[in-house]
C-alpha cells in the first residue's frame, strides 16, 4: 500500500462547481498534512497546510480526519484558473523534514 | 527574494551519458531536497541535506546517482550512466519551518526536465 494515495481524476467540473478531493495516508502516526497546487509543466507550490480543526483560505477548505487516516480539500465556486493537479503531502513520523507526496489528483474546469 | 534556481532547464542525452543538474536553494533555507517527478506521478524523494549532511538518501540508486551540497549552499545532482527510464523531471526544493505547525514547508525550483534517448 502506498503511504499516500489519491483518485489521479482527472475531475472535470463547471465553473461555479463546488468539488472535493480526498486523500487517504498509511501512516497512523503522520504528523503534518499538505496540499500543493502544480500547474501543468510547473513545479507544485504550497496551497494551504491542513489542521487539525480544518482551515478555510477563501474558496478553500482543508480537514483532516486522523480516525479514517484521511485529509480532505474542498473548492467552492470552482474557476477557470483552479484547473491544476492538487497534490496531498504527508509529513512523515520520527523522518525529521520527510515529506512524501501523493500522485495528485487532476482538476479541470469547464466553461 | 530569489527562489530556488535550477539548471539547466532541459536536457536531452543518449543512454549511457552522463548529466549534472544544479541547485540554488533560497538563502537561509538549511533543508534541501531532490525529487524526481514522473509523467502523471507525484514527486518521489531522492535525497535530502541538512546543511551539508545527507540525512535521507534511501531512496538514491546510488549505482548511477550521486549528490553533493560541499559547503551546505548549493547541491549538485549527477546521473552516470543515465539510462532511458531517468527520463523525468528533477526538482529541487529547500524548506523553512512553517510558523504554526513547526512542519518544513517546500518552495520548489522550477525543475529540470531530462530526456534519455
Amino acid at each position: 500500500r502506498k503511504e499516500v494515495e489519491q483518485d489521479p481524476g482527472p475531475f472535470n467540473v463547471p465553473e461555479g462547481a463546488t468539488v472535493a478531493f480526498n486523500c487517504t495516508y498509511s501512516n497512523s502516526a503522520s504528523q503534518s498534512f499538505f496540499w500543493y497546487r502544480q500547474d501543468c509543466r510547473k513545479e507544485p507550490k504550497l496551497l494551504m497546510s491542513v489542521y487539525s480543526s480544518g482551515n478555510e483560505d477563501g474558496r478553500f477548505t482543508a480537514q483532516l480526519n486522523r480516525a479514517s487516516q484521511y485529509i480532505s480539500l474542498l473548492i467552492r465556486d470552482s474557476k477557470l484558473s483552479d484547473s491544476a493537479t492538487y497534490l496531498c503531502v504527508v509529513r512523515s513520523a520520527g523522518g525529521g523534514n520527510k515529506l512524501t507526496f501523493g500522485t495528485g489528483t487532476q482538476l479541470k474546469v469547464e466553461l | 527574494e530569489a527562489g530556488v534556481v535550477q539548471s539547466p532547464r532541459y536536457k536531452i542525452i543518449e543512454k549511457k551519458q552522463p548529466v549534472a543538474f544544479w541547485c540554488n536553494p533560497i538563502s537561509g533555507h538549511n533543508t534541501l531536497y531532490w525529487y524526481r517527478q514522473n509523467l502523471g506521478q507525484g514527486p518521489e524523494l531522492l535525497i535530502r541535506y541538512e546543511n551539508e549532511e545527507a540525512v535521507d538518501d534511501s531512496q538514491l540508486p546510488k549505482d548511477r546517482f550521486s549528490a553533493e551540497r560541499l559547503k551546505g549552499v548549493d547541491s549538485t545532482l549527477k546521473i552516470q550512466p543515465a539510462e532511458l527510464g531517468d527520463s523525468a523531471v528533477y526538482l529541487c526544493a529547500s524548506s523553512s519551518r512553517h510558523t504554526r505547525s513547526g512542519a518544513n514547508v517546500l518552495t520548489f525550483g522550477a525543475g529540470s526536465r531530462l530526456t534519455v534517448l
